[in-house]
């Protein structure tokens, strides 16, 4: 099945500065690429997602690009605020049946 | 437009024992799905259901995980009996319907937290 690695486990910024956090997957037939923010006590929220025609995708400080060659996809946070503090997860799965496959996660702080 | 919704939000209980949790999907959602979350990890798919059939249920525990979803709507997954490795923060997510490019994002609920003590 798929196994998707997720780094890094930790980040910690200062609030403006840029946050990436990158993913690698193993299946070469997955396509869809979702991310997802989880606060405490929530459940994971969908911030942005890309499938694999396409590299890159932006919406407004945050953007996702992809690599399908390389198998890895990153994520990238703008300007980052407070609010931006949570946990990240990427997520990989084939398009013809989005059962996902979720990364460990990365823990963001953003300093203030 | 009301999300995902589950109960209860929290749950204590002994090993051996049973415990059931519930989900309500966003409305004409077709597909369902349980999600397990152990603390520190991503969620891991336990079970996927397209209206009210399974689609896919590997990895479900089923000598004591059980899960059903009457009339395509709402859904409960039980334990039975409950193990410490249990412990854990239990997902539903629900889409539109899966096998149909854009249809498939999926959007979570608030999610059981399940202590087995």
């Amino acid at each position: 099945g798929e196994n998707v690695e997720q780094h890094p486990s930790t980040l910690s910024v200062q609030e403006g500065d840029s946050a990436v956090i990158k993913c690698t997957y193993s299946d070469s037939a997955s396509n869809y690429f979702p991310w997802y923010k989880q606060e405490l006590g929530k459940g994971p929220q969908l911030i942005i997602d890309i499938r694999s025609n396409v590299g890159e995708k932006k919406d407004q400080r945050i953007a996702v690009t992809l690599n399908k060659t390389a198998k890895h996809f990153s994520l990238h946070i703008t300007e980052t605020q407070p609010e931006d503090s949570a946990v990240y997860f990427c997520a990989a799965s084939r398009s013809n049946d989005y059962k996902l496959s979720f990364g460990a996660g990365t823990t963001v702080t953003v300093r203030a | 437009e009301a999300g995902v919704a589950q109960s209860p939000r929290y749950k204590i209980i002994e090993k051996r024992q049973s415990v059931a949790f519930w989900c309500n999907p966003i409305s004409g959602h077709a597909t369902l799905y349980w999600y397990q979350q152990i603390l520190g990890q991503g969620p891991k798919l336990l079970i996927q259901f397209q209206n009210n059939g399974v689609v896919d249920d590997s990895q479900l525990p089923k000598d004591r995980f059980s899960a059903e979803r009457l009339k395509g709507v709402d859904s409960t997954l039980k334990i039975q009996p409950a193990k410490l490795e249990d412990s854990a923060v239990y997902l539903c997510a629900s889409s539109l319907g899966a096998r149909t490019s854009g249809l498939g994002t999926q959007y979570f609920g608030p999610g059981t937290r399940l202590l087995v003590l």
